[in-house]
This record gives structure tokens, sequence and C-alpha cells, in this order.
């Protein structure tokens, strides 16, 4: 099945700065690539997913890119704000029959 | 339109206890997940459903059991509660294949004491 390593653990941010956060998978056979945000004590929310056909899509302040042949993504946040302090996490399909997550980063934005 | 909705949100059981957690959905998914939440260690899927009266092991099914009878609705039971089970139990589902975003309930906070 698909296993998904994400990194780094944490990380923190000047407000203002840009983040990036990355992510490997294991199955070449993954076609979908979701990435969820989870503030503290909600439930995990979608903010941006992207298709093996593309190589790159943007929704205002944040962006996700693929490297299908060398199996990873990652989600680039810029002009970070105090409200993108969240936990952040990466996510492939197995076979298309349910999510394999990654484990998580810990953004931190500094006033 | 309530979206998905888990019942309970918290609860404490001592070891050896059992109980049942309830997901249910509005939004007429076919698919539907079961994941646990741990520090460090992000979602890890226990048993998830393709469909009505379907379901399948995930990736940490030993000590829980699931039935999809209905569905709107997905049950997580724990027939002999263990403090390893000790967790955050966030119910998820989706449109045929999970290749499309999955929506999930507010969790619900298990301690085993």
């Amino acid at each position: 099945g698909e296993n998904v390593e994400q990194h780094p653990s944490t990380l923190s941010v000047q407000e203002g700065d840009s983040a990036v956060i990355k992510c490997t998978y294991s199955d070449s056979a993954s076609n979908y690539f979701p990435w969820y945000k989870q503030e503290l004590g909600k439930r995990p929310q979608l903010i941006i997913d992207i298709r093996s056909n593309v190589g790159e899509k943007k929704d205002q302040r944040i962006a996700v890119t693929l490297n299908k042949t060398a199996k990873h993504f990652s989600l680039h946040i810029t002009e970070t704000q105090p409200e993108d302090s969240a936990v952040y996490f990466c996510a492939g399909d197995n076979y298309g029959q349910n999510f394999v997550f990654g484990p998580g980063t810990r953004l931190s934005v500094l006033p | 339109n309530a979206g998905v909705t888990q019942t309970p949100k918290f609860r404490v059981l001592k070891t050896g206890q059992s109980m049942t957690l309830l997901c249910a959905q509005d939004m007429n998914h076919e698919y539907m997940y079961w994941y646990r939440q741990d520090p460090g260690m992000g979602l890890r899927l226990i048993h998830y459903s393709v469909g009505e009266g379907t379901t399948a092991k995930g990736e940490v099914p030993d000590g829980y059991n699931v039935s999809r009878l209905k569905k709107q609705n997905f049950l997580l039971g724990l027939e002999s509660a263990a403090p390893s089970q000790t967790s955050v139990y966030f119910c998820a589902s989706s449109y045929p294949g999970a290749n499309t975003e999955a929506f999930f309930g507010q969790g619900t906070r298990l301690t085993v004491v």
C-alpha cells in the first residue's frame, strides 16, 4: 500500500515570509494528492489538492507542486499570516480506496 | 446540511468496557472512513467502507469493528477498550473513489483509563 512521508515536522516562519512543506509517496499508482489544514481542536479541512496529470496548482497564497517522476509534492504558502498557524497534512490516495496521510507539519507564524 | 456528524464528542471509558461511535453524513457519499489521530503520527486509517454493506480493514484495525448497514451511517465499535485506544477519532466521507475531497466530522476524544 501507499506510504507518505512529510517534512519538516515543525516549521516556524516570520509573518510575511514563505513556508514550504514537502511530502514523498511510495506508490507510483497514486493519482490524487490533497493537503489538509487542521487548526487546534478542529477537524482537518481541505485547502488545496492536485491530480497526477497536473504539475502545479495555485489558489491565492497557496500553491502545490507535483513531481511524479520523483514521487514528491510540496505545499507553498506565501506572505504567511498568523491565521496560517496550524498543522498541515499531505495525503495520497491508496488505489482510489482510501487516503494515506503524512504525519503532519506544525506551522507557527511568528508576528 | 450538517455534513459529517460524530457522536459522542467526548467519552471516558474504563479498561474492558465497550462502546460504539456513530458517524452520520447527509451528503450521499459512498465512501466513509474511520481514522485515529495520535500526537506525531498523523491520521491512521482504522477501517473504511466503499458502499452500504461493505467494510474493509485499514492500517490499524486491531481492537475495532465497524458496520455500514445504512449508506449514511458508519459505526465504529470497541469491544474491550484498552488504554492504547486513547485517541481522537475522526470519521470522514467522500464521493466514490478516494480522488475527491474527504469531509471530516468534528472528532471524538476518547480516553481509556
